[in-house]
């Protein structure tokens, strides 16, 4: 597609379940980031995948949070055991290269609720 | 730790004013620096960037000021419109770093 997709765009999910959240880059974007951001707060990096390398997972908040990227494309954040602090907007991102000097293009995140 | 931070919280300001949105970082090593604009409910958009060689770089109606000496970054929005009304995030890349750190955004307000 044109730009970064992401599904779903909103997700009720109660506490305790697992989600999965999908993200589909910009064709060609070797570089693919996640961020979250909870209401009404900046944006907090979780986790860099740059083609082929080991993902930088330095953000992910506990051992609760994973993610993959398969085929250098989509990729897939999850979260199991949902705790209500969970609750924030997931923003998916890609850049052509490397975050440096290279335009990184937000999806318009997926709205996770767990109640 | 390193920061990027943003002085005002909310700007409003009269439609046909010219806008300035202030942000310090402190990460010295930083090289690059970007403006991002969001809207409610949407993603992050990208407006403008300026590398650390540059004080100064413009784009339509956005100039973004860069000042290393004292680590400051501004964006200026000449002629605000109603449709620039968003929260606006700086955001820089240090040069070894895997991510861009945000600043905490800064609501504009546009009044017609």
């Amino acid at each position: 597609g044109a730009g970064v997709s992401q599904s779903p765009s909103n997700k009720v999910t109660e506490k305790g379940k697992d989600v999965e959240l999908r993200c589909d880059p910009i064709s060609g974007h070797t570089a693919l980031y996640w961020y979250r951001q909870s209401l009404g707060q900046g944006l907090e990096f979780l986790i860099y995948f740059q083609g082929n390398s080991a993902p930088d997972k330095s953000g992910l908040p506990s051992d609760r949070f994973s993610a993959e990227r398969t085929g250098g494309s989509v990729s897939t954040l999850t979260i199991q055991r949902t705790q209500q602090e969970d609750s924030a907007v997931y923003l998916c991102a890609s850049s052509s290269n490397g975050p440096t000097g290279n335009t990184i293009y937000f999806g318009e995140g997926s709205w996770l609720t767990v109640v | 730790g390193e920061s990027v931070g943003l002085h005002l919280p909310t700007l409003s300001v009269q439609e046909g004013d010219n806008s300035i949105i202030n942000c310090a970082y402190s990460n010295s090593a930083s090289d690059y620096f970007i403006w991002y604009k969001q809207e409610s409910g949407k993603g992050p958009q990208f407006i403008i960037d300026i590398r650390s060689n540059m004080d100064k770089r413009q784009g339509q109606r956005v100039t973004v000021l860069l000042n290393k000496t004292v680590k400051h970054l501004s964006l200026q929005i000449a002629a605000t419109q109603p449709g620039d009304s968003a929260v606006y995030f700086c955001a820089e890349n240090g040069n070894a770093g895997n991510m861009l750190t945000f600043g905490g955004g800064t609501r504009l307000m546009v009044k017609p």
